[in-house]
């Protein structure tokens, strides 16, 4: 199975911050990363797909790419509505896997 | 706009089998890979399988001894089968629809809302 590991777990922001969340694959697999925005009680949203493709509706502030060998999400002003957490998720080859998660809190 | 809904028995004995049921609404069945995840505190998200419409099917193989997906298009409806539980199956479990984007690139564009089940005697 291909690992996805996502930096840090948690974070802290303030309205207004630049935050970036990494995922690292254990394995190459090309374009085929996701991005998905989960609240408590509610199931994922996506957000990015194809590395770096914008879902209709997401705000422009999230933005997706990659560096290295890390696939990046960038969220350029954080708002309130966006504290949440974030998974990754590749669709290279099954099964499928997610990251573990990055929470993103108020600081 | 599409809708998924999963329902089932929110309380499963060890040792028994877990079916659930997912309804989709506003979209077509047809024509589409229809997945099963599931979330739990202890393992994150975890992908048990899909079935695409025609009723092919993939699993993961750490399950795949336990799972079965299948359709049923007249009612639109998917179903997974999960047997001999254990206390370790205890989680959220959702239905989602797969998307390709023109490089074929595969994400899940619509989910269930979800269901809890537990898994106790």
């Amino acid at each position: 199975d291909i690992q996805m590991t996502q930096s840090p777990s948690s974070l802290s922001a303030s309205v207004g911050d630049r935050v970036t969340i990494a995922c690292r694959p254990s394995q190459i697999i090309s374009s085929y990363l996701n991005w998905y925005q989960q609240k408590a009680g509610n199931p994922p949203k996506l957000l990015v797909y194809s590395t770096s493709r914008l879902q209709s509706g997401v705000p422009s502030r999230f933005s997706g790419g990659r560096s290295g060998t890390d696939f990046i999400l960038t969220i350029s002003s954080v708002q309130p509505e966006d504290f949440a957490t974030y998974f990754c998720q590749q669709s290279y080859t099954t099964p499928v896997t997610f990251g573990q998660g990055t929470r993103l809190d108020i600081k | 706009q599409v809708r998924l809904q999963e329902s089932g028995p929110g309380l499963v004995k060890p040792s028994e089998t877990l079916p659930l049921t997912c309804t989709i609404s506003g979209g077509p069945i047809s024509s589409y890979y229809w997945s099963w995840m599931r979330q739990s505190p202890g393992k994150g998200l975890e992908w048990l399988g899909y079935t695409y419409s025609s009723g092919r099917t993939k699993y993961n193989p750490s399950l795949e001894s336990r799972v079965t997906i299948s359709v049923d298009t007249s009612k639109n409806q998917i179903f997974l089968n999960l047997t001999s539980v254990t206390a370790a199956d205890t989680a959220v479990y959702y239905c989602a629809r797969h998307r390709f984007d023109g490089a074929g690139i595969d994400y899940l564009q619509h989910w269930g809302q979800g269901t809890l089940v537990t898994v106790s005697s």
